[in-house]
């Protein structure tokens, strides 16, 4: 069976400083892999998406970027956070047949 | 270009009475439609999916949506509610036959369950 990871869990960052987060897929090969982030109140935004090593395409321009290393992994960087970047984000993966996307279990990013 | 309307972002039904979570789309093609769930600090669930198959769709849990295409709709309902069921819930479409799957979501609608 297929698993998605996130790590961390829970973040506290302060203005102005990096960020890295990471999503891994277990268990499936060449998968869609989708970062959203869910503020409150304002439901999920997707902020990338990837089909493949290297091929990441930008939903929303903003000051994050995302990066697709290796075939499972994908990982969502900043080099400068903002207040406005604190939300959940959610990794998310599908296989390139199907619609049904399988979500993470997120990661809660604070910026002050 | 799709969207999602979920109509009342907060939804209080007693315990054992019946729940209903109004969603409606847009959609330039025949759409694929889905329900989530996310409980407190989680990632989301999928409940059920409709993908132009029979048009009442049963899921996990008890709930179960209808498609009506002549209403744009895809009301999730559930007959008896549970204290369990309080969550957030998601309705989200997909344009069929993209190359990715690309979601697009409704703001939510936060179920609330009362004693």
């Amino acid at each position: 069976s297929q698993t998605i990871h996130q790590w961390p869990a829970t973040l506290v960052q302060p203005v102005g400083s990096p960020l890295s987060l990471e999503c891994t897929v277990e268990g499936t090969s060449n998968p869609n892999l989708y970062w959203y982030r869910q503020a409150a109140g304002r439901g999920l935004q997707l902020l990338f998406y990837s089909v493949g090593i290297g091929q990441i395409s930008s939903e929303v321009p903003q000051n994050l970027s995302a990066s697709r290393p290796q075939d499972r992994q994908f990982i969502l960087s900043s080099k400068k956070l903002l207040l406005s970047d604190s939300g959940f984000y959610l990794c998310a993966w599908n296989r390139g047949s199907e619609e049904t996307q399988y979500f993470g279990p997120g990661t809660r990013l604070l910026v002050l | 270009a799709q969207s999602v309307t979920q109509l009342g972002s907060h939804v209080s039904v007693s315990e054992g009475a019946l729940v209903l979570l109004r969603c409606n789309y847009s959609s330039s093609v025949p759409p694929y439609l889905f329900w989530y769930v996310q409980y407190p600090n989680q990632g989301l669930q999928l409940l059920l999916k409709y993908t132009s198959a029979a048009t009442l769709v049963k899921g996990i849990n008890g709930f179960e949506a209808e498609f009506k295409k002549s209403e744009t709709s895809f009301h999730l309902t559930k007959p008896s509610a549970h204290m369990s069921d309080a969550a957030e819930y998601f309705c989200a479409v997909s344009e069929h036959g993209t190359s990715y799957g690309k979601l697009t979501f409704g703001q939510g609608t936060i179920l609330t369950v009362h004693p």
